[in-house]
């Protein structure tokens, strides 16, 4: 019972670096989504899938592009990292349903951790 | 626009003493609202949500929360609390918005037990 996956799960970038974090689920969930922790801000959305082959931005999405090819991976790129970027990112997943969909749960990754130096 | 407020970062209490952590929200729109456990190191999981019917809603690990429409708040309680409790709580509201499910959280309370 994977659910959702986050690889890595601890990063240590320069600045002006890239990487990719991956998310795979396994639910055939819909919807994926990146969102990003901060002290005292709560989780922020940075960009969002509603299904295979198409992606959105979310509330804080400068920085970052994403890309969904298959419906269950939903992968995050930072392509020059900055230290503004330094955070810990969580992948989730939810199933779009018909009647009450917005009610559906969603399901996190246990996070990656990623620190720009 | 949709908001939540969770007033309160911290909250410190006793080992079998009773919480309270509130949820405040505003919203134009019928709104769906859930909490949300973090434990230390993990990912967000869900406690409990309200749909619609009772306002009451009962959850995981002995938590309960109950809907006031009127007052517009959520909040989240616990007649007695154990060290395992220990955690941050996400309030979020979610609603329909150009074809996906929007979610907004409140900025979390953690909850600190002493024992």
């Amino acid at each position: 019972n994977a659910g959702v996956t986050q690889t890595p799960k601890f990063r240590v970038l320069k600045t002006g670096q890239s990487m990719t974090l991956l998310c795979a689920q396994d639910m055939n969930h819909e919807y994926m989504y990146w969102y990003r922790q901060d002290p005292g801000m709560g989780l922020r959305l940075i960009h969002y899938s509603v299904g295979e082959g198409t992606t959105a931005k979310g509330e804080v999405p400068d920085g970052y592009n994403v890309s969904r090819l298959k419906k269950q991976n939903f992968l995050l790129g930072l392509e020059s990292a900055a230290p503004s970027q330094t955070s810990v990112y969580f992948c989730a997943s939810s199933q779009h349903g018909t009647g009450k969909w917005s009610g559906n749960t969603i399901y996190f990754g246990e996070g990656s951790w990623l620190t720009v130096v | 626009a949709q908001s939540v407020t969770q007033l309160d970062s911290q909250v410190p209490v006793f080992e079998e003493a009773p919480v309270e952590l509130r949820c405040n929200y505003s919203s134009s729109v019928s709104v769906y609202l859930f909490w949300y456990v973090q434990y230390p190191n993990q990912g967000l999981q869900l406690l409990l949500k309200y749909l619609s019917g009772s306002t009451l809603v009962k959850g995981i690990n002995g938590f309960e929360a109950e809907f006031n429409k009127s007052q517009t708040s959520f909040h989240l309680r616990k007649p007695s609390v154990h060290i395992s409790d220990t955690a941050e709580y996400f309030c979020a509201v979610s609603f329909p918005s150009g074809g996906y499910q929007k979610v907004t959280f409140g900025t979390g309370t953690k909850l600190q037990v002493i024992p």
